[in-house]
């Protein structure tokens, strides 16, 4: 049971749009429309930016976007701005177990 | 609103077990699995298994097949994980999380930190 593939780190200037990867297999990300994506800040829980592929949460910014192309699902964040310098994890289901990316950091130049 | 409370940190010793207790509150407890995350210093999230609260029914990651035990007390609204056979590579956060559609964690506890020293 690997871990999805994403990026180490990703960086981009205020106001830029960047693009995280998350690439699995044919038994997760490829079977489910169910992928998320977690942003963590130092020190504290992660939060839901995006659920089911591309649906938002209520309260999380447009700014935040998701979408799936075969085995890989992408997270966008345009408009970037100092605060989402984070760290961004994808997760898919995948039957009978869950399945983190690696993690990748986000650093706001 | 939905809250998650979580017990706090631990020290352990290598061999021993942990148990950590995730009080629900502001939903139904039954209606949702709930789940357990964790996280070593500097890596990734790491998902561990989920109970059903109705009937207790669990499932764990693979990785965690011998060594985890979740369960929990539906009058209490509070799951508990217990981790047996701690070495020190079990250092970590615990996060317990109430499922949404399967791989959405809408809301996550505080989390615990367990160290496990010799």
């Amino acid at each position: 049971q690997s871990a999805l593939t994403q990026p180490a780190s990703v960086s981009g200037s205020p106001g830029q749009s960047i693009t995280i990867s998350c690439t699995g297999t044919s038994s997760d990300v490829g079977s489910y429309n169910l992928v998320s994506w977690y942003q963590q800040h130092p020190g504290k829980a992660p939060k839901l930016m995006i659920y089911e592929v591309s649906k938002r949460p209520s309260g999380v910014s447009n700014r935040f976007s998701g979408s799936k192309s075969g085995n890989t699902a992408s997270l966008t964040i345009s408009g970037l701005q100092a605060e989402d310098e984070a760290d961004y994890y994808c997760c898919s289901y995948a039957g009978s177990s869950t399945r983190f990316g690696g993690g990748t950091k986000l650093t706001v130049l | 609103q939905m809250q998650l409370v979580q017990s706090g940190a631990e020290v352990k010793k290598t061999g021993s077990s942990v148990k950590v207790s995730c009080k629900a509150s502001g939903y139904t407890f039954t209606y949702r699995y709930l789940h357990w995350v964790r996280q070593a210093p500097g890596q990734a999230l790491e998902w561990m298994g989920w109970i059903t609260p109705f009937n207790g029914n669990t499932n764990y990651a693979q990785k965690f097949q011998d060594r985890v035990t979740i369960t929990r007390d539906r009058s209490m609204s509070t799951a508990y994980m217990e981790l047996s056979s701690l070495r020190s590579e079990d250092t970590a956060m615990y996060y317990c999380a109430p499922g949404g559609s399967p791989g959405t964690f809408d809301i996550w506890g505080q989390g615990t930190m367990v160290t496990v020293s010799s």
